[in-house]
């Protein structure tokens, strides 16, 4: 079992809909969360960071963790066709110079 | 501002050639990564610097790859020889300080298929 799994989809939803993304982790050690977005042939660029558990609001983003269910997920309210990428969660235990657990990631397309 | 910059963004090469690849991080920043991805593997780290010495190499196939920064502002992957399994995306990222708050940023990509 892959310490971060996440459900590479595709998933296709109509514009204005409410996106789910989700990972599981099975490294209890892992405190800080992240969720980064990568357009086709372009590099990750960092969505949203969360620590620890609980929820954090960006616009039309929520971040989610549930660390007792060892579970994260990503909300998007109001989706656009600009949303449309590829969504993939990291987590990291920072225990001095930890790096970064990445998902496979979840492909995403709002059609409009 | 520059981003992160990686060159060549497409290499295609036989199997057996040496390919190296290389990498301008962001001005300043002192923490700079490799990493592959795959379709079946995802993002994976290779190798990663801080202040230009190799901090964790163990993602790395030591017997084919090696990873140098010789300064602050290049660094370069090479793969010799290379296989057809070597074929993904391989992208470089650097970032200020290894704070979560302090994201990686990350180049383009190089696109590299081994025939």
């Amino acid at each position: 079992q892959k310490e971060v799994e996440q459900d590479p989809g595709p998933l296709s939803v109509p514009e204005g809909a409410i996106v789910s993304l989700n990972c599981t982790y099975s490294n209890s050690a892992f405190q800080y969360f992240m969720w980064y977005r990568q357009y086709s042939r372009k590099g990750p660029e960092l969505l949203m960071y969360t620590y620890s558990s609980g929820n954090k609001e960006d616009g039309r983003f929520t971040a989610q963790v549930d660390k007792s269910s060892k579970y994260i997920s990503l909300f998007i309210r109001d989706s656009q066709p600009s949303d449309s990428a590829t969504y993939l969660c990291a987590m990291s235990a920072w225990s001095g110079n930890t790096p970064l657990v990445f998902g496979k990631g979840t492909r995403l397309s709002v059609i409009a | 501002d520059a981003g992160v910059i990686q060159s060549p963004r497409h290499e295609v090469t036989e199997m057996g050639q040496e390919v190296t690849l290389r990498c301008k991080p962001i001005s300043g920043h002192d923490y700079l990564f490799w990493y592959r991805q795959t379709m079946m593997q995802g993002l994976e780290l290779l190798v990663y610097f801080n202040n230009k010495a190799v901090m964790d190499d163990s993602g790395m196939p030591k017997d084919r790859f090696s990873a140098k920064m010789p300064n602050a502002s290049f660094s370069t992957l090479k793969i010799q020889p290379s296989e057809p399994r070597d074929s993904a995306v391989y992208f470089c990222a650097s970032s200020f300080g290894f704070l979560m708050d302090q994201p990686q940023h990350f180049g383009d990509g190089t696109r590299l298929s081994i025939l």
